[in-house]
């Protein structure tokens, strides 16, 4: 069975620091992995998806790692900022998506 | 383009009652579509998956009599709980995958519908 983990479970830092979230899967059988955000009470916003043969994808100040292999992910985020305060989910793809228990972070000003 | 939809955003109902959320995708012909629910502060739980046409299959420990869905059509899947109790105050969520996302497998999320049974 799919596990999926996310360390640290809570961050806050100051703002412009530079922050790596980590997500871990037990089974390195996958499609892709994706990441969100979710801010508090609504749904789901796409950050980056990264398919089963690629190592990484960026987006503006986003960066994600794939390493299939050692089942990991890892969410880079440049220079903080209030507004990416959220929380952040992982997400692997095995003919159905299983979410990591997610990181919440919060960015001070 | 790719655009999920939920219906109601919010919903209160009293204990006992049943209710319907529906999940439309409204520029695509959603062939899958997956039911979530996320109780305060943790994370999604799949439910089922539901693929056009057929029965959905249900994850471990979901009542399948008690959370109905039905994908009757390429654009439209509902979820229906059953005589709600107060434990099944949750926000549900759904998901499509279509023609979209044939090559990538992205899925498309819908905005959430929130239920509240007193």
């Amino acid at each position: 069975k799919q596990e999926v983990t996310q360390i640290p479970a809570a961050l806050s830092v100051p703002e412009g620091e530079n922050l790596v979230l980590n997500c871990s899967f037990t089974d390195s059988a996958i499609y892709n992995l994706q990441w969100f955000r979710q801010d508090p009470g609504k749904g789901l916003t796409s950050l980056l998806l990264i398919q089963s043969s690629q190592r990484e994808q960026t987006s503006g100040r986003l960066n994600a790692s794939l390493d299939k292999s050692s089942g990991r992910s890892t969410l880079y985020i440049a220079a903080s900022q209030p507004g990416d305060s959220a929380t952040y989910l992982c997400a692997v793809d095995t003919d159905k998506l299983i979410f990591g228990t997610g990181t919440r972070l919060q960015v001070f000003p | 383009g790719a655009v999920v939809s939920q219906h109601p955003s919010w919903v209160i109902c009293k204990s006992g009652t049943s209710v319907k959320i529906e999940c439309r995708s409204l520029d695509f012909q959603a062939t899958t579509m997956f039911w979530y629910r996320q109780f305060p502060k943790q994370s999604l739980m799949l439910m089922a998956t539901s693929n056009e046409g057929s029965k959905a299959t249900y994850e471990q420990g979901v009542e399948k009599d008690k959370f109905l869905i039905n994908h009757a059509s390429l654009t439209l899947s509902t979820l229906t709980v059953t005589s709600a109790h107060p434990e099944d105050s949750s926000f549900y969520i759904c998901s499509a995958r279509g023609l979209p996302s044939i090559n990538t497998g992205e899925l498309f999320f819908g905005e959430g519908s929130r239920l509240t049974v007193l």
